[in-house]
């Protein structure tokens, strides 16, 4: 099991610019997260799908857009990347509800010039 | 009041030391509580689940108070692999998980 992947590792975009940030997980979990971290910062929620087919916003969902695929894959894009969105990106997982453990991906390191 | 509050530390220890942590959290229909663990920049990964009062695993104790609402970590014997953030994780069965800002440990020879 691979667990949570994400792509890129790292990425430097320019203002302006679009990307999709792609997060795909292996252990048929039902809910997905995507959560930002600013340095000193806690982990703040930018949107999540609680199923396959469904996606609620967070706590910071402007300028983020998200796309549940499939029960493995939740993508998260930046249509006009902005300095502000400059971040480490974490994807999570987790069977069922909020009871359980959540899994998290090894990050996304973005910076936004 | 915040969902859930956490002193940020740092708290800086040395090797063999004692050191406890606590998170009050607000949500009192929270049924379940986890501690993760966070190195420099890296994910968060589970240390410990919380169900009931408390829990132990090795040199770490987590305890929990649901009329004071606040969990409690205890780490017993620092090493310097400990250094870390500790992130608390109350979780009351919704689809989103709560985080704190977590508390910095730094363990020093």
């Amino acid at each position: 099991n691979a667990g949570v992947t994400q792509t890129p590792k790292f990425q430097v975009l320019k203002t302006g610019q679009s990307m999709t940030l792609q997060c795909a997980q292996d252990m048929n979990h039902n809910s997905m997260y995507w959560y930002r971290q600013d340095p000193g910062m806690g982990l703040r929620l930018i949107y999540y799908s609680a199923s396959e087919g469904t996606t609620d916003k967070g706590e910071v969902p402007n300028g983020y857009n998200v796309s549940r695929l499939n029960k493995r894959e939740f993508s998260l894009r930046l249509e006009s990347a902005a300095p502000s969105q400059t971040s480490v990106y974490f994807c999570a997982s987790i069977q069922g509800a909020g009871y359980n453990e959540q899994f998290f991906g090894p990050g996304t390191r973005l910076t936004v010039l | 009041r915040k969902e859930v509050e956490q002193d940020p530390g740092p708290f800086n220890v040395p090797e063999g030391a004692t050191v406890a942590f606590n998170c009050t959290y607000s949500n009192s229909a929270s049924q379940s509580f986890f501690w993760y663990r966070q190195d420099c920049r890296k994910e968060p990964k589970l240390l410990m689940s919380v169900y009931s009062s408390g829990n132990e695993d090795g040199r770490f104790t987590a305890q929990l108070n649901r009329a004071s609402q606040y969990i409690s970590l205890l780490i017993r014997d620092s090493k310097l692999s400990d250094s870390a953030t500790y992130l608390c994780v109350p979780s009351g069965g919704s689809y989103i998980p709560t985080f704190g800002r977590g508390t910095s440990l730094i363990v020093h020879p």
